[in-house]
């Protein structure tokens, strides 16, 4: 089965502490994005990698981080420096940077208390 | 100029009506625009996508209409089914470009139909 993996669903944390979102995908894919998604606003982009070793500040990316050492896997992490991390996170990917399609994965609720 | 303005926020439809989408652009580098349709809990998944050389796209009872010169495209629902009940958002992204083409969301639209 191809697509992309996003693990946990939900994710709980105390405010001060980082966490790690993971995303996986098996579709052969060199580009992969991570995206912000609050209540009534669009998809807001964080960070974004086109190949592996090598990724790009979103629009938001302020208090979060990303590594791309595998082209499988781009894992977020969430800092204590993000002021309102509560939110639903999706990772998507698609077959070369700037191409039309993306494909998005089932996302993570994090809440931060 | 890369916003993609999509209203309306909320859309009440009764079974078997037209649900009406409407979205607004500015940056005329965009040259393909997808519809995605997410339900609650889920990521979105790509509906249907137009580029900008056709003035409409049907794929079964979704419809895209592409207005080039006013920069304005929309999303027609025929027959709306209770199982459409989702959020839809409008996209658009120059896919074409020599440089990142990031893929522009509008603020989304919940669309609940009636039965």
């Amino acid at each position: 089965d191809g697509g992309i993996t996003q693990s946990p669903k939900y994710l709980f944390r105390k405010e001060g502490q980082n966490v790690t979102l993971s995303c996986e995908q098996n579709l052969n894919h060199d580009a992969m994005y991570w995206y912000r998604q609050d209540p009534g606003q669009g998809l807001r982009l964080i960070y974004y990698s086109q190949i592996v070793n090598d990724f790009q500040k979103g629009d938001i990316a302020e208090g979060y981080s990303v590594s791309r050492e595998k082209k499988e896997s781009f894992p977020l992490t969430v800092t204590s420096a993000q002021k309102n991390p509560t939110a639903f996170y999706l990772c998507a990917s698609s077959p070369r940077q700037g191409a039309d399609e993306q494909y998005f994965g089932p996302g993570t609720r994090l809440t931060v208390t | 100029q890369q916003q993609v303005k999509q209203s309306p926020q909320s859309l009440i439809v009764q079974k078997g009506g037209i649900s009406i989408i409407n979205c607004a652009y500015e940056n005329t580098a965009f040259d393909y625009f997808p519809w995605y349709q997410q339900f609650p809990g889920k990521g979105p998944a790509l509906l249907i996508a137009i580029r900008p050389d056709v003035s409409e796209k049907k794929e079964g009872r979704f419809t895209i209409s592409f207005n080039k010169s006013a920069k304005q495209f929309s999303l027609h629902i025929m027959d709306s089914q209770p199982g459409d009940s989702a959020t839809y958002f409008c996209a658009a992204i120059n896919a074409g470009g020599t440089s990142y083409g990031k893929l522009t969301f509008g603020q989304g639209t919940i669309l609940t139909v009636h039965p």
